[in-house]
């Protein structure tokens, strides 16, 4: 069974800029999530999908991040413009629906961004 | 909110000795509890949960936790490691509120060098 599938993998761009990230999750899971891991400190959770409902957002600095997922199963994350603190690894998890904090989530192995 | 703590940064031993692992969380309300292990360059893989029942919970590689609810820990151990246990693992909790159903608190990780 194939995982969570992310790209790029690593991504260098300058201050201001925009960027893009794209996530499939395992085929069949309904639930996805995004985190972001900065060097040294835990994931924290950005936003979580219930198929192509955000059902929890409130970790999302929403004046410049962006989310989106169509038909319920590949997610894009957007950040617009970029700035120096966003470097970090964005990572994308899904999970099976169901009795929510007893799913397992299964991670991709995420996105490396630099902000030069 | 929930917090978790990961009382090492670093914990360093030799090749087949023991190991533990501290994890201690604050909550209000029942939790669930997970350690996640992440090798260099790759996501986070599961190791074990703990959700309900046995408070001595078996995870893959020969780890095992054991949650303990009157000092609120969920510590990690090994009782043999090997080199290929090098990694960095994060403790992690969530619990079935409504509003943040799912969400995962990460610690802030423990890296593990086995040394020959």
């Amino acid at each position: 069974e194939a995982g969570v599938v992310q790209s790029p993998r690593y991504k260098i761009i300058e201050k201001k800029q925009p960027v893009a990230f794209w996530c499939n999750p395992i085929s069949g899971h309904n639930t996805l999530y995004w985190y972001r891991q900065n060097l040294g400190q835990g994931p924290e959770l950005l936003i979580r999908y219930e198929n192509e409902e955000a059902v929890d957002d409130s970790q999302l600095p929403k004046d410049r991040f962006s989310a989106e997922r169509l038909k319920g199963v590949d997610s894009t994350l957007k950040i617009q413009p970029a700035e120096l603190g966003d470097s970090a690894v964005y990572l994308c998890a899904s999970s099976l629906v169901g009795t929510g904090g007893t799913d397992t989530q299964y991670f991709g192995p995420g996105t490396r961004l630099t902000v030069l | 909110a929930q917090s978790v703590t990961q009382l090492d940064s670093q914990v360093p031993v030799f090749e087949e000795a023991p190991v533990e692992l501290r994890c201690n969380y604050s909550s209000s309300v029942s939790v669930y509890l997970f350690w996640y292990v992440q090798y260099p360059n790759q996501g986070l893989q599961l190791l074990l949960k703990y959700l309900s029942g046995s408070t001595l919970v078996k995870g893959i590689n020969g780890f095992e936790a054991e949650f303990n609810k009157s000092q609120t820990s969920f510590h990690l151990r090994k009782p043999s490691v090997h080199i290929s246990d090098t990694a960095e693992y994060f403790c992690a909790v969530s619990d079935d509120r409504g509003s943040t159903l799912g969400r995962l608190y990460f610690g802030r990780g423990t890296q593990l060098t086995v040394w020959p």
